[in-house]
């Protein structure tokens, strides 16, 4: 297995525009998490998906993010209008049983800076 | 940070010695894990601790649990220089896994 991918590795964008990030997760694996990590805040667990369904979405910062799922093996991080605070690395993971048993495993993440 | 706190922030030691990092927690957990990660890269699963265990090994990974302190440990013996990477504890609570600020580690060769 390539382990979780992520698309792109790098997003330069100006402050507006709409901002698509993917995650293909690893094959059978029934949960995926999107996180963000930025100097200030560290790591911030965004949403997760359980079988494809959004379970918590409370860390989600507001309205212009959105997640979406459609199937077993691909998810999109939506930002729309982006904003410069927005600018961070954005990780996706994937995991078999949640946490309880197994271990996450990450993407390279996405590095966005929004100008 | 989202209820987990690691210290020290930063640590740094010679290659040969023994590093030990310290996580804390607030809420109740499932398990604990702690990542790895690179500069610039993803992290990585390292190791997983139970709720119900106190200790793990894992090659020249040594990890602690003390749930009445809400406490863990994460002790890294013959530290290399690749060994230099941040490290950071999750706990785990149902599917929700957050993470705390990290511990910087540099093993100066």
């Amino acid at each position: 297995d390539a382990g979780v991918i992520q698309s792109p590795r790098h997003e330069v964008t100006e402050m507006g525009q709409e901002v698509t990030l993917r995650c293909k997760p690893i094959s059978g694996h029934d949960y995926l998490f999107w996180y963000r990590q930025t100097m200030m805040r560290g790591l911030e667990l965004l949403i997760y998906f359980n079988n494809n369904v959004p379970i918590d979405d409370s860390g989600m910062p507001e309205d212009r993010f959105s997640a979406k799922m459609p199937n077993a093996s691909f998810s999109t991080l939506k930002i729309q209008p982006s904003e410069p605070r927005d600018s961070a690395v954005y990780f996706c993971a994937s995991s078999f049983f949640g946490g309880r048993g197994y271990g996450y495993t990450f993407g390279s993440g996405t590095r966005l800076t929004v100008v | 940070s989202q209820q987990g706190e690691e210290d020290p922030q930063a640590l740094s030691i010679q290659e040969g010695e023994n590093a030990t990092m310290n996580c804390s927690y607030k809420t109740s957990i499932n398990n604990l894990q702690w990542y790895r990660q690179n500069s610039g890269r993803g992290l990585v699963h390292l190791i997983l601790i139970r709720s119900n265990e106190r200790e793990k090994h894992s090659g020249r990974l040594r990890v602690t649990l003390d749930t009445s302190k809400k406490s863990s440990s994460l002790l890294i013996t013959a530290s290399r220089a690749a060994d230099t990477a941040s490290y950071f504890c999750a706990r785990i609570n149902n599917n929700d896994m957050r993470f705390g600020a990290g511990t910087r580690l540099t093993v100066k060769p």
